[in-house]
């Protein structure tokens, strides 16, 4: 398995231009997740699905979009990039249910706003 | 949302000595897990606790689940140069909650 993969891993934007980072795991985890982690203030909640069609507002969603059209993927779109959102994004899976609660992270994406 | 008070935020001990490190909230947790990441890496999952009062091991790793269901804490034994990273706590109820991590730093 390769667990949760993310694309790409580095990326620099100019404010106001738009772009999609993508998340893909092969676990057949209901549950996703999208967490920015900035500088002393750990992982912060983004956006969360809980399975395909199926999408929720995390800690802080502003400026940010998802879908969830299959259980393996699950992309986090940047409508119109913004310093503030100069960041580490990591994408996260687990399974829904069950007495295991085990979160899985991707390997993140390093954004930069310009 | 809510954060866990992790402590303390950095370390730096001589190759050799134990670790220990904690996490504490204001709320109850069905689970408690302890992540590591490298300087680049996500974090990757090293212990998973689900029981009040567990304490499990891996490798020269171990975790112990409080009783109160309020805190949890991470010992590192005879540390070595590999184990340098950031280490998180993470809290989960129906969502997840992480602590701000501890820097360790391993001197040879």
């Amino acid at each position: 398995n390769a667990g949760v993969t993310q694309t790409p891993k580095f990326q620099v934007l100019k404010t106001g231009q738009s772009m999609t980072l993508q998340c893909a795991q092969d676990m057949n985890h209901e549950y996703m997740s999208w967490y920015r982690q900035d500088p002393g203030m750990g992982l912060r909640l983004i956006h969360y699905s809980v399975g395909a069609g199926i999408t929720d507002q995390g800690e802080v969603p502003n400026g940010y979009n998802v879908s969830r059209s299959t259980t393996e993927d699950f992309p986090l779109r940047l409508l119109s990039a913004a310093p503030s959102q100069t960041s580490v994004y990591f994408c996260a899976s687990r399974r829904r249910g069950g007495s295991y609660n085990e979160q899985f992270f991707g390997p993140g994406t390093r954004l930069t706003v310009l | 949302g809510q954060q866990l008070n992790q402590s303390p935020q950095s370390m730096f001990i001589q190759e050799g000595e134990d670790v220990s490190m904690n996490c504490t909230s204001s709320s109850i947790f069905n689970t408690w897990l302890w992540y590591k990441q490298d300087p680049g890496e996500g974090p990757v999952l090293l212990i998973a606790l689900y029981k009040a009062g567990e304490l499990t091991s891996n490798g020269r790793l171990t975790a112990q689940f409080g009783i109160t269901r309020k805190d949890s804490f991470l010992n590192i034994s005879a540390s070595i140069p590999s184990d340098v990273g950031i280490y998180f706590c993470a809290g989960s109820g129906n969502q997840f909650y992480f602590g701000t991590g501890t820097s360790l730093t391993v001197i040879p």
